[in-house]
């Protein structure tokens, strides 16, 4: 069955920190992975995507990810934290019949 | 660009009762998908339309249901609902679909059932 699993569902980190956040899934086929935030009261917002090509992706608000093959990996990272990156993040797969799965969620939290 | 416009933004509805959902799509976009978020079951595939027709369901019952008309607007609707629909409902359009396009989220519809 294909699934994603977000590893932790609440991550908190020191403001500057560096933030990482896991993702691995389950696919049969090479599957496309992106990475999306929620902020309260809000809908999803594009973070980055991995399609083809270059293995590590770079996105919006100086996050960027890794996608590990070997791994079935997708995790998301960023060098310094800033306190308007608290947030939920979800990661998803994407196939080609156009099914679309989601990880649980992981809440980050980011202390002064 | 106007992005993903859903309505109504919130509403409450009384159990046994049902709702229409409408979403409007990013225009251009012929694909629209509807996913159901609750904090225990997280993010939920409901199904998907592209060009009028349903190109991919999720595991939900019959009671919810959807369509998309020619201008790619789509609604969904659930019938004869219930405390467990209480949910965020969000719709989500693309160019053609998830494989490889990106998706692009509305802000949802907050529906809780009492």
């Amino acid at each position: 069955a294909q699934s994603v699993t977000q590893l932790g569902s609440h991550v908190s980190v020191s403001e500057g920190a560096l933030v990482l956040l896991r993702c691995n899934y389950s696919s049969s086929v090479p599957p496309y992975l992106f990475w999306y935030v929620q902020y309260p009261n809000q809908g999803l917002q594009l973070l980055l995507k991995y399609t083809t090509g270059a293995t590590l992706v770079k996105g919006i608000n100086g996050f960027e990810a890794e996608f590990k093959k070997s791994e079935t990996s997708f995790h998301l990272t960023k060098p310094s934290a800033h306190m308007s990156d608290a947030a939920e993040y979800f990661c998803a797969v994407g196939y080609n019949n156009n099914d679309m799965r989601f990880g649980a969620g992981t809440r980050l939290t980011v202390k002064p | 660009k106007a992005g993903v416009t859903q309505t109504p933004r919130y509403l409450i509805k009384t159990r046994g009762q049902q709702v229409t959902l409408s979403c409007s799509p990013i225009s251009g976009h012929r694909s629209v998908s509807w996913y159901q978020q609750t904090p225990g079951q997280g993010l939920q595939f409901l199904f998907e339309y592209f060009s009028e027709t349903q190109r991919n369901k999720g595991n939900f019952p019959g009671r919810f249901s959807g369509r998309q008309f020619s201008n790619s607007r789509s609604e969904m609707n659930v019938s004869t609902l219930e405390l467990g629909d209480s949910a965020l409902y969000l719709c989500a359009s693309s160019l053609s679909g998830v494989s490889g396009n990106t998706i692009y989220f509305g802000e949802g519809s907050w529906l809780t059932v009492v």
